[in-house]
Formats: structure tokens, C-alpha cells, sequence
């Protein structure tokens, strides 16, 4: 248990569907991440939020829409996905900032498998 | 940019036996190191830490030493078991908190 909750584990959606991932850290970490990650390719960082506010998007396309409502929960809005975004989807969350307790340590969920058809 | 390079696998080894893997890194200033591991099924967990140079971190009898010297952070564990199988990232975190991770290295342990 890493204090770091993700549902669902498992979501298979057609290419027209749109589903979401959800996030939720139990920690009162100030940033959160979501990462892809696909057989035989590295961690993919897709969008990063800091303090709410999204601080990076790594060119990710416009069919994956990040949320983050406040700084406990992250949610990935899908939409007419395409079969290569079949993979692991991993949300993180970590501490940012000055002053203790920053270590740069990542807490991962155990992630959303996403198949798409 | 930072920069991670990590041993390919997948490394294969008998019980009991020696292992290693080899992480080396490129930053600007002075990073932290890490070592997550992933479990079949499961996301990533820390496994070890080190902040400075000449930090040891360790943990279930892995061991990694922060190298400034020659920007290395290798883990080594004397005696694998079936239960360490699982894919290994070696990562760090600048003091911006930006984290770069590698590939990834797949470890098979049999009995």
C-alpha cells in the first residue's frame, strides 16, 4: 500500500468510448503525475501538476485530458483513443518544494491497465 | 537535458547468485538516485535512496552507492532470490524535482 489508489485497474474501451481514470493520494503530497508506460518502451511522463495547476504536458495528444480537481485527486478524461494507447497507465504523487520533507521520491499507484479495440 | 542509462536485460540468474546492475546518469547540479522496482502487475516502488555523493542506500539486501566521481549509482545484491524477479529503474530527481528515469532492466530468478 503506497497511499496512492487508482481505479480502475483493468478498462477495455472501444475507440469511440470515453471512460476515465482516477487518482486519488492519501498522502498530502502537493504534486501528481500521470505516466504511461507500454511494453518494451521507457516511462512515458505525460502531464505533471503542481500545487493544482498543470506544470507540464509533454506533448501528449489532445485525446487525453488531464483533471485535477484539488490536490488529492488526478483523473485522465479519455476519448476516441487509438489501439496504441493500449498500455499501463501510472499516476505518482510527490512532495515539491523547499523546507522538510522533500526527498524527490515518487509514490506510484499500481496503475490502470487500458486496452483499446 | 538528465539522462539515465541503465543495463539492458533481461538479466537471468540462479538463486543465490551475484547480481548487478549497471546505472550510470547525466545532471546538472546534484541530483538524488533512486532504485524502484516493479512487481508483475504492480506499479513502482522505491526500493533505495542516496542524496549525496558517497550515500549508500539500502534495503531487502540491495545496496547502491551514489558515485559522483564517476556519476554512477549501480545495484548490487549478494544472493537473489525467486521473489526478487521483477523490472528494475534506476532514476533521479534534480533539485528541481524533475525525475528522469531509465529503461528499465527485467530480472528472472530461478530456482
Amino acid at each position: 500500500e503506497t497511499g496512492v489508489t487508482q481505479t480502475p485497474r483493468h478498462l477495455v474501451m472501444g475507440m469511440t468510448n470515453k471512460k476515465s481514470l482516477k487518482c486519488e493520494q492519501h498522502l498530502g503530497h502537493n504534486a501528481m503525475y500521470w505516466y504511461k508506460q507500454s511494453a518494451k518502451k521507457p516511462l512515458e511522463l505525460m502531464f505533471v501538476y503542481s500545487l493544482e495547476e498543470r506544470v507540464e504536458n509533454n506533448s501528449v495528444p489532445s485525446r487525453f485530458s488531464p483533471e485535477c480537481p484539488n490536490s488529492s485527486h488526478l483523473f485522465l478524461h479519455l476519448h476516441t483513443l487509438q489501439p496504441e494507447d493500449s498500455a499501463l497507465y501510472l499516476c505518482a504523487s510527490s512532495q515539491e518544494g523547499g523546507g522538510g520533507g522533500h526527498t524527490g521520491e515518487l509514490f506510484f499507484g499500481e496503475g490502470s491497465r487500458l486496452t483499446v479495440l | 537535458g538528465n539522462s539515465v542509462t541503465q543495463m539492458e536485460g533481461p538479466v537471468t540468474l540462479s538463486e543465490e547468485a551475484f547480481l548487478t546492475i549497471n546505472c550510470t546518469y547525466t545532471a546538472t547540479g546534484y541530483p538524488s538516485l533512486f532504485w524502484y522496482v516493479q512487481y508483475p502487475g504492480e506499479g513502482l516502488q522505491l526500493l533505495l535512496k542516496a542524496t549525496k555523493a558517497d550515500d549508500k542506500g539500502s534495503n531487502k539486501g540491495f545496496e547502491a552507492t551514489y558515485r559522483k566521481e564517476t556519476t554512477s549509482f549501480h545495484l548490487e545484491k549478494g544472493s537473489v532470490q525467486v521473489s526478487d524477479s521483477a523490472v528494475y529503474f534506476c532514476a533521479l530527481t534534480t533539485n528541481a524535482g524533475k525525475s528522469t528515469f531509465g529503461d528499465g532492466t527485467t530480472l528472472t530468478v530461478k530456482p
